[in-house]
């Protein structure tokens, strides 16, 4: 149990259009959902929390504008990456926080983003 | 302020060696610590975890992780590597009531037969 799926696994976009990425808990209801970015040879950065039904939390420096998060489900959240320029190349990853779990995240495959 | 140090950048082993993998963490009250490990190109999956109990936790693929409170480290071990363990691990700190999680630069295992 416990499977969260990011789709798509790949994508190629061109520069100043949109791409949405979905996250999704397969076997589970998940309260909490994270998106990471993850630049190559790097650690995971974490961009927003998503909670079901509110508002999404950024970090610090991430824009809320350009990265528009939903989680409109307790097994979906969407990041959207919006008029997308070659510096959001990146391969982002979500986690899913389940509902009741204290702390652990169960991480999705990751999706490759490449803008060009 | 949460954070995680992993000292070692790169650890090459030999097929059949031990491994130890070191992590520091910096937290203001009882922290939950977490190993995950990630194959190129792929997700981060969850060898072993540590909340509260026993500080010595066993994991999945044969990997244990002690923790030591006065020390502050949380190092990751297994006895007998294998060419399958070559991969980039990641340690990271939470709280009970904080859920987001800080990662380590982590460490690059490669392994050599």
């Amino acid at each position: 149990g416990a499977v969260v799926s990011q789709h798509p696994s790949r994508v190629i976009c061109k520069s100043g259009t949109s791409v949405k990425i979905e996250c999704r808990s397969l076997d589970f209801q998940a309260t909490t959902m994270f998106w990471y970015r993850q630049f190559p040879k790097q650690s995971l950065m974490l961009m927003a929390t998503s909670n079901e039904g509110s508002k999404a939390t950024y970090e610090q420096g991430v824009e809320k504008d350009k990265f528009l998060i939903n989680h409109a489900s307790l097994t979906l959240s969407t990041l959207t990456v919006t008029s997308a320029h070659p510096e959001d190349s990146s391969f982002y990853i979500c986690s899913a926080r389940r509902t009741g779990n204290l702390n652990e995240q169960y991480f999705g495959p990751g999706t490759r983003l490449t803008v060009t | 302020a949460q954070s995680v140090t992993q000292p070692d950048i790169h650890i090459t082993v030999s097929e059949g060696a031990s491994l130890e993998l070191r992590c520091n963490y910096s937290y203001g009250a009882t922290p939950y610590l977490f190993w995950y490990v990630q194959s190129p190109g792929q997700g981060l999956q969850l060898l072993l975890k540590y909340f509260s109990g026993d500080t010595l936790v066993q994991g999945i693929k044969g990997f244990e992780a002690e923790f030591k409170r006065s020390q502050s480290s949380f190092n990751l071990r297994k006895p007998s590597v294998h060419w399958s363990d070559a991969a980039e691990y990641f340690c990271a700190v939470g709280g009970p009531r904080d859920y987001k999680l800080s990662f380590g630069a982590g460490t690059t295992v490669t392994v050599r037969a």
